[in-house]
C-alpha cells in the first residue's frame, strides 16, 4: 500500500512564476490536509479538502494561493506568482473515511523561489 | 484556536540515556499523533494516541486527555534518534485540521 505521494520533492521558481505542488493521498483515504513548514519553524495548517470540496481553508493565505482535490487525479496547490517569503516545505497529508483518524503524511514539496 | 505547547524545546542526550518529552493542549481533543522529523525532513509517524499508553521498541508515549498533556519516551537513545518530535493534535471543535507544537529539537551524542 503505497504512502502519501507527493510531487515533485524539489522545486525552484523564479519571483513571480508559478509553482504547482502535487499530491496523491493513500490508497482509500478520501481527506486532504497541506501544511507549510518555514525553516526553522513547525508545521502551519493551510487547508482541508475532501473530493471536489474545501471543507476548511481558514490557514490559506488570501492572495495567490489555491487548492483543489479534484474527483480524479491528485490535489493541487497552487502558488501564483511566487515571491522570496513563499519558500519552505510543503507538506501533504491524508487521512481515512473517519477524518479523525491517523493522518499520514508524504515527504514534502521544498519550494525554493529565486 | 486550540494552543499546543511543546517542552523542552531542545535536548542533548548521550547515547543510552533516556529522555521524556511532554506536549501540553488547551482545549479538548480527538485526536493527537506524535512524529519524529528526521534530519531530511521527512516526517515519520510513530504514535496515533489521542488517550491511553502505547509503545513501540524504545519508546512509548501516553496522554491523559482530562489533564490535556501527552508524554513520549524515548529510551536506550541512539544517535539515529536525532531530529524534532512534533505532537499534533485536533480539537474537538476543529474539524480535520491539526495544530501543531513547535517541536523538540534531540540531539544524541555519541
Amino acid at each position: 500500500n503505497a504512502g502519501v505521494m507527493q510531487n515533485p520533492r524539489h522545486l525552484v521558481r523564479r519571483r513571480g512564476q508559478e509553482a504547482r505542488l502535487r499530491c496523491s493521498p493513500m490508497k482509500g483515504h478520501s481527506h486532504v490536509y497541506w501544511y507549510r513548514q518555514l525553516p526553522e519553524e513547525g508545521l502551519k495548517f493551510m487547508v482541508y479538502l475532501q473530493k471536489e470540496n474545501i471543507i476548511d481553508e481558514s490557514g490559506m493565505p488570501k492572495e495567490r494561493f489555491s487548492a483543489e482535490f479534484p474527483k480524479e487525479g491528485p490535489s493541487i496547490l497552487r502558488i501564483q506568482q511566487v515571491v522570496r517569503g513563499d519558500s519552505a516545505a510543503y507538506f501533504c497529508a491524508s487521512s481515512g473515511r473517519n477524518m479523525n483518524t491517523e493522518a499520514f503524511f508524504g515527504q514534502g514539496t521544498r519550494l525554493t523561489v529565486v | 484556536g486550540i494552543q499546543v505547547e511543546q517542552s523542552p524545546p531542545d535536548l542533548i542526550l548521550q547515547e543510552g540515556a533516556n529522555s521524556t518529552l511532554r506536549c501540553n493542549f488547551s482545549d479538548s481533543v480527538n485526536n493527537l499523533q506524535w512524529f519524529h522529523q528526521n534530519p531530511w525532513g521527512q516526517l515519520i509517524n510513530l504514535f496515533y494516541i489521542p488517550s491511553g499508553t502505547k509503545q513501540n521498541g524504545r519508546l512509548s508515549a501516553t496522554t491523559v486527555a482530562t489533564e490535556r498533556y501527552s508524554l513520549l519516551y524515548i529510551s536506550s537513545s541512539q544517535t539515529t534518534d536525532s531530529g524534532v518530535y512534533f505532537c499534533a493534535v485536533r480539537a474537538n471543535t476543529n474539524a480535520g485540521k491539526s495544530t501543531f507544537g513547535d517541536g523538540t529539537t534531540l540531539t544524541v551524542k555519541p
